[in-house]
């Protein structure tokens, strides 16, 4: 069956400028996830969607990230004035409920 | 703090030489412990859950075990296609779903 789908799956864009990260995650998954994998080191945690409760976005670094999730499917994660520091591989994942995340094979951002 | 340490950062094997990839980690009340791999320009596949001390799982030429403070990665008689990144990470109680992840340990099988 399809798995999570993300686009675009590379994006080049100048330091200032917004971008938008979609995700399109597995029919019947009821959980989301956003993280980021910077070259050289481990996953990072940005934000969480269960159904229709209120989101965890206790990983997202700065108030220049957010996300959304629209009818509790496709998901957008939108990061605001862009800088050269959110270069990075930008993961979404996920489940059923509790059960183990699944990952789609992310968005290579690179901030010029 | 909540953490997740990966050891070795990388290892080389020959085929068919047998080793272990740990991971240790320190939370607050483990919910369950995940082995990923993941091939370089793709997403973490899932591999296994372990969810408390003594359990064991396997798949082909890997198995994950679990202790208290502790989980290896054992593969056995690798092959050259067992060359990946193997990524480890926990669920913790207050934590929700949210993952943890280790640096990965970075594994090249050379025929």
């Amino acid at each position: 069956g399809a798995g999570v789908s993300q686009s675009p799956s590379n994006k080049v864009t100048e330091k200032g400028k917004d971008v938008e990260l979609r995700c399109d995650p597995i029919s019947g998954h009821t959980a989301l996830y956003w993280y980021r994998q910077s070259l050289g080191q481990g996953l990072e945690f940005l934000i969480y969607f269960q159904g229709n409760s209120a989101p965890d976005k206790s990983g997202l670094p700065s108030d220049r990230f957010s996300a959304e999730r629209t009818g509790g499917s496709v998901s957008t994660l939108t990061i605001q004035r862009t800088q050269q520091e959110d270069s990075a591989v930008y993961l979404c994942a996920s489940s059923f409920l509790n059960q183990p995340q699944h990952f789609g094979d992310g968005t290579r951002l690179s901030i010029l | 703090e909540d953490q997740v340490t990966q050891s070795p950062e990388a290892l080389r094997l020959q085929e068919g030489e047998s080793s272990s990839l740990n991971c240790s980690y320190t939370v607050s009340g483990l919910r369950g412990l995940f082995w990923y791999r993941q091939d370089p320009g793709k997403g973490p596949e899932f591999l296994f859950t372990l969810y408390s001390a003594g359990e064991e799982k396997e798949k082909e030429r890997l198995k994950a075990t679990l202790t208290k403070k502790e989980s290896f990665l054992h593969i056995t008689a690798p092959k050259p296609e067992d060359s990946a990144t193997y990524l480890c990470a926990v669920q913790f109680s207050g934590g929700y779903n949210k993952l943890i992840f280790g640096a990965g340990t970075r594994l090249a099988v050379h025929p």
